[in-house]
């Protein structure tokens, strides 16, 4: 079954500590997004990525750090510098062809205390 | 700039009909509609990408607006398996740099 995978689904830090979220497609997509949701919020893009080896930041990226060596993979590295990282995390992918779908992940919760 | 829709929350009983619109300062390509449960990640409704399009499926079908830049979603005889927060997504021609762009959302609830 193609999709996106993210893991874990809830993860708990400490202040202070970075923390990598996992973003995983099968789907063959070019590109690739992170989101934050907050509750009662709409979608805030933090970066995205069209082709590998390259990333653009997004409406809130402080804070935020990604790479894309892969196709396949978008790892989102949430920084100590980061004031506020509690939230819901949402990763998606698109073609850059054809179907313009844009297909979310089921998201990782993310609370730091 | 976040494209604003509205309203911000509607209560329907089962089967009755709901309008929920879609506005943006930019001039669009495209809109996109996702519905998303609590808790769950936002699943795609439909995309519209020519001005004036329409498109359906089942009873929730959309209409894009290009020159108002603006969209509707329309949804006719509603079941309680419409509950949830409907968001559209606004893309704007730059290029090759696609992204989306979220409204705040319109959180619906259907009761019996």
């Amino acid at each position: 079954d193609g999709g996106i995978t993210q893991s874990p689904k809830y993860l708990f830090r400490k202040e202070g500590q970075n923390v990598t979220l996992s973003c995983e497609q099968n789907l063959n997509h070019d590109a690739m997004y992170w989101y934050r949701q907050d509750p009662g919020q709409g979608l805030r893009l933090i970066y995205y990525s069209q082709i590998v080896n390259d990333f653009q930041k997004g409406d809130i990226a402080e804070g935020y750090s990604v790479s894309r060596e892969k196709k396949e993979s978008f790892p989102l590295t949430v920084t100590s510098a980061q004031k506020n990282p509690t939230a819901f995390y949402l990763c998606a992918s698109r073609s850059r062809t054809g179907d313009y779908e844009q297909y979310f992940g089921p998201g990782t919760r993310l609370t730091v205390t | 700039q976040q494209p604003v829709q509205s309203p911000q929350a509607v209560i329907l009983r089962e089967g009755e009909d709901a309008v929920i619109n879609c506005s943006s300062s930019k001039a669009l390509y495209s809109v996109h509609w996702y519905r998303q449960k609590h808790g769950e990640a936002p699943v795609f409704l439909m995309i519209l990408l020519k001005g004036g399009e329409q498109k359906g499926h089942e009873k929730i079908s959309a209409s894009f607006n290009e020159k108002k830049q603006q969209s509707s979603l329309y949804l006719t005889a509603s079941q309680l398996s419409y509950s949830g927060t409907y968001f559209c997504g606004t893309e704007t021609p730059t290029g090759t740099a696609s992204k989306l762009t979220f409204g705040t959302g319109t959180r619906l609830q259907v009761t019996l």
